[in-house]
Formats: structure tokens, sequence, C-alpha cells
């Protein structure tokens, strides 16, 4: 099955720093999501994307949904110990009952003090 | 509102023995679904349920059985458990809509080690 691919795979860095990642897919998607996963728990929704060329920001948190609408960008700005965690990008095509997610393979994110 | 909810949170079993993964959810959703979560793998759709009595194959269905008799339960049964269902499972809810995304809810997940 198609799966997205997701950069970088992990993440050190230094508590105030700011982060950049990406998912890049073969196919395009209505909707773009980003979901972050705290350890030992499931993922939580953190921004949803619904248009080509969409900004979108949630506190420190801002994604854009792609021109081509095959990709995505989170940064979060000023990193603190609490953004730990793995985040993890979803498309959606489709709507109703024929609508599908498909996840990203995620990237770790490790803020040091 | 207790969200979605899965029992149990770890579970060890051996080689063909079988079990069920519970999952229930109190937001009235029509969807639910289950993933498994392996290393560099992300989220792969194992079976989904669009309603009462509906269920479908997701992404990596093999090994695992499901149905859905009320709205509000989705139990994943595996038949007889392989080391390769060594996974984290998650169960998930959200409800359909004809347009746009409607939040899908995750469960705290399961940790299921096959030996």
């Amino acid at each position: 099955g198609q799966q997205l691919n997701q950069s970088p795979q992990s993440m050190f860095i230094q508590e105030g720093e700011d982060v950049s990642m990406n998912c890049t897919s073969s196919s395009i998607f209505n909707t773009w999501l980003w979901y972050k996963q705290d350890p030992g728990e499931g993922p939580v929704l953190l921004i949803a994307l619904y248009k080509a060329g969409e900004l979108t920001s949630n506190g420190r948190l801002t994604a854009q949904f792609g021109i081509t609408r095959k990709d995505s960008f989170l940064n979060i700005s000023a990193s603190i110990p609490s953004d730990v965690g793995i985040y993890f990008c979803a498309g959606q095509l489709g709507t109703g009952t024929a609508s599908k997610l498909t996840f990203g393979t995620g990237t770790r994110l490790q803020v040091t003090l | 509102n207790a969200g979605v909810t899965q029992t149990p949170k770890f579970q060890v079993l051996k080689t063909g023995q079988s079990m069920t993964l519970q999952c229930a959810q109190d937001m009235n959703h029509e969807y639910m679904s289950w993933y498994r979560q392996d290393p560099g793998m992300g989220l792969r759709l194992i079976h989904y349920s669009v309603g009462a009595g509906i269920t479908d194959q997701g992404e990596v269905p093999n090994g695992y059985n499901v149905s859905r008799s009320t709205t509000e339960d989705f139990p994943l049964r595996l038949l007889s458990a392989a080391p390769s269902q060594t996974s984290v499972y998650f169960c998930a809810s959200r409800r359909l809509a004809r347009s746009s995304y409607n939040e899908q809810f995750f469960g705290p997940g399961t940790r299921l080690t096959v030996l």
C-alpha cells in the first residue's frame, strides 16, 4: 500500500530552536493532517489543511498544504521539552464512506535543554 | 466522555494463541478502524467499519478478524498469533461526512508481544 515519505526520520534539537519537517507523496490528496504522538499514547490531531496553498497555525505550530497537493510542511517555532514525540503527517482522499487516510512514517523529535 | 478506550494496554502471547483486542467509543461515531504501528512504518490500516454490521479490509488484514455488532464496539481478533504480529495496535473513530475531514480520535494503544 501507499505510504507517505516523511523527513527527517528523527531530529535532535536544543530547546528554543525552530523545527521543520515535511511530507511528500506520489499522489495528490484533498486534505493534509498533522498528528503528534506522545510516548505511550495514541496520535492527537494538531492541524488540518483543506486547500492547496493553505497556511494554518496552531500556537507555535504552522503547517502548509503544498501547491501541488502532493506535499505538506510543518514548522515548530521556539521548541520546548514537551514538543518531544513522534509527528505524523496523513493525507486524505475521498469523502464520506469512501475517504481513506494514509499515514507517513513519522518524524521523531527529541529536545535537549 | 471517555473517547476511544482500548483494553488491554499490554499483552504477551505465545505463537498460536488467540486473543481479542477490545475497542469502544462513546462519541456515536460511524467510522471505526484498527491500525498497527511498527518502527519506521508509520500507521498501517488493518480493518475498518463504516457502521454496525459493515466491515472491510485495510492495507494489512491478514491474520486479523473484526466484527461490528454495535456502533460503540469494534473488537480485533487474532486467530493464531505469530511473532510478525508483535506491534502496537491503535483503534480510532470519527464521524463520516460528505465533505472535508472529520477529526479522527485514537485510543491509547495496545502493545502486543508474540513470543
